[in-house]
């Protein structure tokens, strides 16, 4: 069974300051997907990765992949409140159809 | 475009009732998933349909069922509900080479 293990879990960081969130995996995969979630809300979709190497950018959010590490990144350039919520790590396995979701990182962006 | 459709919203039920959880896409996607979503525990697979006409267990299926009723409509069904099915539950859709688009959510409370 795959594994997405995420770190941070909780991350509280000051406004205007650079960070990152780690998603590893355990077993091999080319695809990997981030999303937001904000309180009582659902998933939204962030970022698609589809190949080792993949980088993707969205505003103050960047997420790249590794697929020979198993390991994904989310960095985060000078943090705003509005980035404050849930952020999930997830991991397609095209064999079973599977999509494995990491245990989340809950970021509190500070004034 | 209504995406992922869940109904309803909220529900409150005693113990040993029981209750189905609507779902439905209007993205023609394949497959089709249900969540579940505990407080510091992420989103846990109940159960998954990689296409009409099959469905599979995923992490914690116990005391679930689930019908994949046409491409459109994967329900989940509580036969005695239990307090420890108190959560969030979200469906998802996707095709094999898209993310996971997510429902609104259901927010169950058995008491």
């Amino acid at each position: 069974e795959l594994k997405v293990e995420q770190n941070p879990l909780f991350l509280s960081m000051q406004e205007g300051k650079n960070y990152t969130i780690y998603c590893n995996y355990s077993t091999t995969s080319d695809r990997l997907y981030w999303y937001r979630q904000d309180p009582g809300k659902s998933l939204e979709s962030l970022f698609v990765l589809l190949s080792n190497g993949a980088v993707k950018q969205e505003g103050r959010l960047m997420a790249s992949l590794d697929t020979k590490a198993r390991l994904s990144t989310l960095h985060i350039t000078a943090a705003v409140h509005d980035l404050s919520a849930t952020y999930f790590c997830a991991v397609d396995m095209r064999v079973d159809h599977q999509f494995y979701f990491g245990t989340g990182t809950s970021l509190t962006v500070i004034p | 475009n209504a995406g992922v459709t869940q109904t309803p919203k909220f529900q409150v039920l005693k113990t040993g009732q029981s209750m189905t959880l609507q779902c439905a896409q209007d993205m023609n996607h394949n497959s089709m998933y249900w969540y579940r979503q505990d407080p510091g525990m992420g989103l846990r697979l109940i159960y998954y349909s990689a296409s009409e006409g099959t469905t599979d267990k995923g992490e914690v299926p116990n005391g679930y069922n689930v019908s994949r009723l046409n491409k459109r409509e994967f329900s989940l069904r509580l036969e005695s509900a239990a307090p420890s099915q108190t959560s969030v539950y979200f469906c998802a859709s996707r095709d094999s080479s898209t993310e996971a688009f997510f429902g609104q959510g259901t927010r169950l409370t058995v008491v």
